[in-house]
C-alpha cells in the first residue's frame, strides 16, 4: 500500500531553471494539496484540488502552477525557480470522511 | 495574515509529565481541528482530530480541549514519553472545503529522559 508517494526526494536547481514535483496517490482520495514547509512557518498551502480537472489558489501560490488530468496526480510545476522557493514541499491526499495522507517530502534547493 | 497561530515554538518537558501545545484560530466557519505529528525526514502523520460539537477528545495519552467561544484547542501529551519528541502540527480547515487545512507555525517537542 504505497499511500502518497512524492519525487524526487531531493532536488538542486539553478535560478531560473523549471521543474516538476511528482505526486501521485493510490487511495483514489478526491482531494489532493501541495504545502511547503519552512522554518518557523509551519506548512504553508501553495494549490489543491477538490478533484480531476478542478485546482484553486492557497496562501503562497506565486511562483507555482498546478494541473489535476487524474484523480491519481497532481504535479507541482515551478516556472522559474527562485532562491525564495528554497523549502521541503508536501503532497497530501484526503477523502471527505478520511484523514489527510502526507508524502514524504521533496526538499528543494535553489542556487 | 496567519489564520491559525500556535504556541510554543518550542518545548522540554521531562518524561512522565504533561506537554500542553496551544492553538488559537481566526475562522468561525473552521469546524475540523486536527493535530499532526512529524518526525525528522518524515511527511506530517495525524494524530489526533476534533469538530466543534464536543469540547474534549481522548485518544490513550493524548487528548484535545476546544474552547469554541474563545476560538482555541490544546493538545495535552499526558505521561510524555522520550518517543513523543518530534514536532506537532496543529491545523484547522471547513468541512465544506476538506482539500484546505491551514496549518499553525509548530511545535518542536523535545522529552527529556
Amino acid at each position: 500500500n504505497a499511500g502518497v508517494t512524492q519525487t524526487p526526494k531531493f532536488q538542486v536547481l539553478k535560478t531560473g531553471q523549471s521543474m516538476t514535483l511528482q505526486c501521485a496517490q493510490d487511495m483514489n482520495h478526491e482531494y489532493m494539496s501541495w504545502y511547503r514547509q519552512d522554518p518557523g512557518m509551519g506548512l504553508r498551502l501553495i494549490h489543491y484540488s477538490v478533484g480531476a480537472g478542478i485546482t484553486d489558489q492557497g496562501e503562497v501560490p506565486n511562483g507555482y502552477n498546478v494541473s489535476r488530468s487524474t484523480t491519481e496526480d497532481f504535479p507541482l510545476r515551478l516556472l522559474s525557480a527562485a532562491p525564495s522557493q528554497t523549502s521541503v514541499y508536501f503532497c497530501a491526499s484526503r477523502s471527505v470522511n478520511t484523514e489527510a495522507f502526507f508524502g514524504q517530502g521533496t526538499r528543494l534547493t535553489v542556487v | 495574515q496567519q489564520q491559525v497561530k500556535q504556541s510554543p515554538q518550542s518545548l522540554i518537558v521531562q518524561k512522565g509529565g504533561i506537554s500542553i501545545i496551544n492553538c488559537a484560530y481566526e475562522n468561525t466557519a473552521f469546524d475540523y481541528f486536527p493535530w499532526y505529528q512529524q518526525f525528522p525526514g518524515k511527511g506530517p502523520a495525524l494524530l489526533i482530530a476534533i469538530r466543534p460539537d464536543v469540547s474534549e477528545k481522548k485518544e490513550g495519552r493524548f487528548t484535545i480541549s476546544f474552547n469554541k467561544s474563545a476560538k482555541q484547542f490544546s493538545l495535552h501529551i499526558m505521561d510524555s514519553q522520550p518517543g513523543d519528541s518530534a514536532t506537532y502540527f496543529c491545523a484547522a480547515s471547513r468541512a465544506s472545503n476538506t482539500g484546505k487545512l491551514i496549518f499553525g507555525q509548530g511545535t518542536t517537542l523535545q522529552v527529556k529522559p
